[in-house]
C-alpha cells in the first residue's frame, strides 16, 4: 500500500451524463476526505468520512453529488447531470486519527472535463 | 469560501536563493499545514505547526506562526528547480476540517 489511488486520472464526459470516481486510501487510516480544486484555486471541501459514517458536507455538495464509503474502505463520489461547472480536479485524502501530526495523503487527483 | 490567502501569489527566483511565501488567514485556529502541489498531481504534506508553537524546521523547510497576526510564513533555503510548485497553506479550527488558500506558484529558474 504506496498511498491514495484515485480512478479514473481523467475523465471526459458529456454534459448531463453521470459519472463516478473512486478512490483507496491508505489502508489504516479511517478519516477519508473529498475536495475540489479549480485551475488556479486551492482545494475546496466537499465532504468527510470517518470510517464508513459520512460526518460532513460542504454546501458545495449540491444534490447532484453523493458519496459513499461502504465498509469504511474505498470511498466513491458520483455527480449525476453533470454541467460544465463540474469540470475539475477532484481530489481525495486519507488521514490517521491522528491527523494533526501526519495532516492528510493526497492522491493524485481525477481531473474531470465536462464537454 | 477560503480562510487562509497566501501571499504573494507568484514568485520567480534563481536556483540557491532563498524563497519566502506568506499566509494569511482570518479565524482562531488549531494548526496550520503547508502543503505542496506539482504541476497536475495531488498535494503533499510538508510542515504542520501548532497553534502554540513559533517556529518549525524541516530540512531546507523553516515555517513561522504569528497567530497575534493571524499570519504563516514559509521560508524554502537554497531553492532547487525541483522546489518549482504551487505551495498552500491550509488552516484548521477545532473541529472542523483543513480550509486550504489559493496558493502560491513558485518558480525556480535554472
Amino acid at each position: 500500500d504506496t498511498g491514495v489511488s484515485q480512478d479514473p486520472r481523467h475523465k471526459i464526459t458529456k454534459r448531463g451524463q453521470n459519472v463516478t470516481f473512486r478512490c483507496d486510501p491508505i489502508s489504516e487510516h479511517n478519516r477519508l476526505y473529498w475536495y475540489r480544486q479549480t485551475l488556479g484555486q486551492g482545494p475546496e471541501f466537499l465532504t468527510y468520512f470517518q470510517n464508513e459514517a459520512q460526518l460532513e458536507k460542504s454546501r458545495l455538495l449540491s444534490d447532484r453529488f453523493s458519496a459513499e464509503r461502504p465498509k469504511g474502505s474505498f470511498s466513491t463520489l458520483e455527480i449525476q447531470r453533470t454541467e460544465q461547472g463540474d469540470s475539475a480536479m477532484y481530489l481525495c485524502a486519507s488521514s490517521p486519527r491522528r491527523e494533526v501530526i501526519y495532516g492528510y495523503t493526497f492522491g493524485s487527483g481525477t481531473r474531470l472535463t465536462v464537454v | 469560501s477560503q480562510q487562509g490567502e497566501e501571499d504573494p501569489q507568484a514568485l520567480s527566483i534563481q536556483e540557491g536563493e532563498n524563497a519566502t511565501m506568506n499566509c494569511s488567514y482570518k479565524t482562531s485556529i488549531n494548526n496550520l499545514q503547508w502543503y505542496r502541489q506539482n504541476s497536475g498531481r495531488g498535494l503533499v504534506h510538508l510542515i504542520l505547526i501548532r497553534s502554540n508553537e513559533r517556529e518549525k524546521h524541516s530540512g531546507r523547510l523553516r515555517v513561522t506562526l504569528d497567530t497575534s497576526k493571524k499570519s504563516s510564513s514559509l521560508l524554502i533555503t537554497a531553492s532547487r528547480a525541483a522546489d518549482t510548485a504551487s505551495y498552500f497553506c491550509a488552516t484548521r479550527n477545532y473541529g472542523q476540517n483543513f480550509v486550504f488558500g489559493p496558493g502560491t506558484r513558485l518558480s525556480v529558474l535554472p
